[in-house]
């Protein structure tokens, strides 16, 4: 079955650091880009970094850059994100996904077309 | 401005149509994304692209884009239609940015 499921998720206390992980099946995992988006209680969606299939280029949101780190194993169908100067705000539920680059003629679209089931960070004291 | 604006709640009666709306400057770049997420679950890919639906999707969702506004629109709208719904598009700097999610009722 082709699918993501995140592992890694923990309570943590403000300033610590946690290292999320997310394995693929079942797709050849290193043709695409993969990316973290994060979900805070009762709030939206919000990404959180992407990295290339060759791990070329890494991007993050403004607000995590400097505190976490994007990587891969393509040989263990792998992404992963280390999280450090965990802060409240961090509190959410982290999702891999999946990205699928789509071209027209006129504009591009690149869409998450396969998400994992999520995993929980909390961050409190 | 990296920003996509959605309206936070719809609702529409059972069968009928209804369209939900994201505006954003990177809209005249990038073709946007839909997202349909229930309490508890995943988010679920619904539309991409100029129009394009993943397997599995009912055809009674479609997309559609025009300037700076992109719209998804559901056709005879169902009970299970019932959900958060967010675009999503990369901004000018290559980021991902979503909007801040409608909440569709059907009544």
């Amino acid at each position: 079955e082709v699918q993501l499921v995140e592992s890694g998720g923990g309570l943590v206390k403000p300033g610590g650091s946690l290292r999320l992980s997310c394995a693929a099946s079942e797709f050849t995992f290193s043709s695409y880009t993969m990316n973290w988006v994060r979900q805070a209680p009762g709030k939206g969606l919000e990404w959180v970094s992407s990295i290339s299939g060759s791990s070329n280029y890494t991007m993050y949101a403004d607000s995590m850059k400097g505190r976490f780190t994007i990587s891969r194993d393509n040989a263990k169908n792998s992404v992963f994100l280390q999280m450090t100067s965990l802060r409240a705000e961090d509190t959410a539920v982290y999702y891999c996904a999946r990205e699928r680059t789509s071209y027209y003629y006129d504009r591009s679209n690149y869409s998450f077309d396969l998400w994992g089931q999520g995993t929980m960070v909390t961050v409190s004291s | 401005s990296s920003e996509l604006t959605q309206d936070p709640a719809v609702s529409v009666a059972l069968g009928q149509t209804v369209r939900i709306t994201c505006q954003g400057d990177s809209l005249r770049s990038y073709y946007a994304t839909w997202y349909q997420q229930k309490p508890g679950q995943a988010p679920v890919l619904v539309i991409y692209g100029k129009n394009n639906r993943p397997s599995g999707i009912a055809d009674r969702f479609s997309g559609s884009s025009s300037g700076n506004t992109a719209s998804l629109t559901i056709t005879g709208a169902q009970a299970e239609d019932e959900a958060d719904y967010y675009c999503n598009s990369r901004d000018n700097s290559g980021n991902q940015v979503f909007g801040r999610g409608t909440k569709l009722t059907v009544l």
